[in-house]
């Protein structure tokens, strides 16, 4: 069985573009959450999607966002991209809603801007 | 504000001794899980925890669910150098995909 996959695995930004990260996640899961991890803050939770839909979401501004397709693949999207948004972005999936908060971590994508 | 506080942030230790992470909050949940995550890889989940007082063994790793649900605890026995990686606790608090993280403990493990 496959797991969560990200791509892509790094990416390089300049201050103010933007940027669009993908997540493929366990088949037959329905939820994908997604967090930053820094070294200052550690795994914060930016938002959760379940069938399409955004069910959780975090403390953060306006400038991530994200959606899920109905194959429940999701992406997020940072615009106008800051210093401070360097991070590792993490794509969790799991069976939630089915009884179970198990979470399944991909890869991750290693954010650079300058 | 729900926090999930782990200690200590980190430790470095001889290969063969043992160790205690824990993990505490004022909140209770739901379940609980521990992952290890090594460097520039996303967290692998360990174990998860559901009921008050629960006890699970991992080989040498022991995990423990306080009665309250609101805290745990990751025992080491004998710690071998490939034990090294971050430990992450992580508190669910409903039956959604949003998972409350402790900071951490790097664990450094020397031969």
């Amino acid at each position: 069985k496959a797991g969560v996959t990200q791509t892509p695995r790094y990416l390089i930004k300049t201050r103010g573009q933007q940027v669009t990260l993908s997540c493929s996640p366990i088949s037959g899961h329905r939820s994908v959450s997604w967090y930053q991890q820094t070294p200052g803050q550690g795994l914060q939770f930016l938002f959760e999607y379940f069938s399409e839909t955004q069910r959780n979401k975090g403390n953060f501004p306006g400038r991530f966002s994200g959606r899920q397709f109905s194959n429940s693949r999701s992406e997020m999207n940072v615009s106008t991209l800051e210093l401070g948004d360097s991070a590792l972005y993490l794509c969790a999936s799991s069976l939630v809603g089915q009884g179970n908060t198990e979470a399944f971590f991909g890869q991750g994508t290693r954010l650079t801007v300058v | 504000t729900q926090l999930l506080e782990q200690s200590p942030q980190f430790l470095s230790i001889q290969e063969g001794e043992n160790l205690t992470v824990y993990c505490n909050s004022s909140s209770v949940f739901s379940s609980l899980q521990w992952y290890r995550q090594e460097p520039g890889e996303g967290p692998v989940l360990l174990v998860t925890v559901v009921t008050g007082g629960e006890v699970k063994k991992l080989k040498r790793l022991t995990f423990q669910f306080g009665d309250a649900r609101k805290d745990s605890s990751l025992h080491i026995t004998a710690a071998q150098p490939g034990d090294t990686g971050l430990y992450l606790c992580a508190g669910a608090t409903s039956n959604t995909g949003k998972l409350i993280f402790g900071q951490g403990t790097t664990l450094q493990v020397k031969p």
